[in-house]
């Protein structure tokens, strides 16, 4: 069964911190990866996406990599701000004529 | 500007009736879904449609319904079969068959029922 997996399911920490974020899924065929913000009470927002022969990409203070191999991808955060707190949505893409499939989400919140 | 809308934001429903979340995109994606959010949960898909006149069932489909007469629209019907309905309803659109296809999120609408 695909499914997306996604660790720890919340997480805090003092602001100026960084942290990473875990992504493991089963999806196979795999076309790509996507990591969301979503703020409280607000649609999901795109942070950074990431193919097949991607390793790392990076996105102001948001690096994402992945390990194709051990399907398993990361979200590293630096110097957090209070506007991080929010729920990190890690979304996988199989193939054409499939639905997205979401993991559960990590809730961060960073406090001063 | 392009995007996608879902209205009304906040929806108070009795029990037992019928409602209908609405959701419009002007983005000309061929596929879009809705997913479902509890507290404390991650999304959870309840439908999606890849082309007009077509949708498959989600992973929590029962008590729901759909159409897909448009390619713009994709109104979600929250039916009495729905045993616990209060939650907040994702809509969200992407193009088909894309490497790099993207899912483009509405604000969301908070159903709660009284």
């Amino acid at each position: 069964k695909n499914q997306v997996e996604q660790s720890p399911q919340s997480l805090i920490i003092l602001e100026g911190k960084n942290c990473t974020l875990q992504c493991n899924y089963t999806v196979s065929p795999f076309s790509n990866l996507r990591w969301y913000k979503q703020d409280t009470g607000r649609g999901p927002v795109s942070l950074t996406i990431m193919t097949f022969s991607e390793n790392t990409k990076s996105n102001g203070r948001y690096t994402a990599t992945l390990d194709a191999d051990t399907k398993q991808s990361s979200l590293h955060i630096t110097a957090s701000q209070l506007s991080d707190s929010a729920s990190y949505i890690c979304v996988v893409w199989g193939q054409a004529g499939t639905a997205l499939i979401f993991g559960k989400g990590t809730t961060l919140s960073v406090s001063s | 500007d392009g995007g996608i809308t879902q209205s009304p934001k906040y929806l108070f429903r009795k029990e037992g009736q019928n409602v209908t979340l609405s959701c419009e995109q002007n983005l000309n994606h061929d596929a879009m879904y809705w997913y479902r959010q509890d507290p404390g949960q991650g999304l959870r898909l309840i439908y999606y449609s890849q082309i007009v006149n077509d949708f498959q069932k989600g992973d929590i489909a029962e008590g729901y319904s759909v159409s897909r007469e448009k390619k713009e629209s994709f109104p979600l019907t929250v039916t009495s079969a729905q045993k616990n309905p209060t939650a907040f309803y994702l809509c969200a659109s992407s193009i088909r068959g894309n490497r790099n296809t993207e899912a483009f999120f509405g604000q969301g609408t908070r159903l709660t029922v009284v």
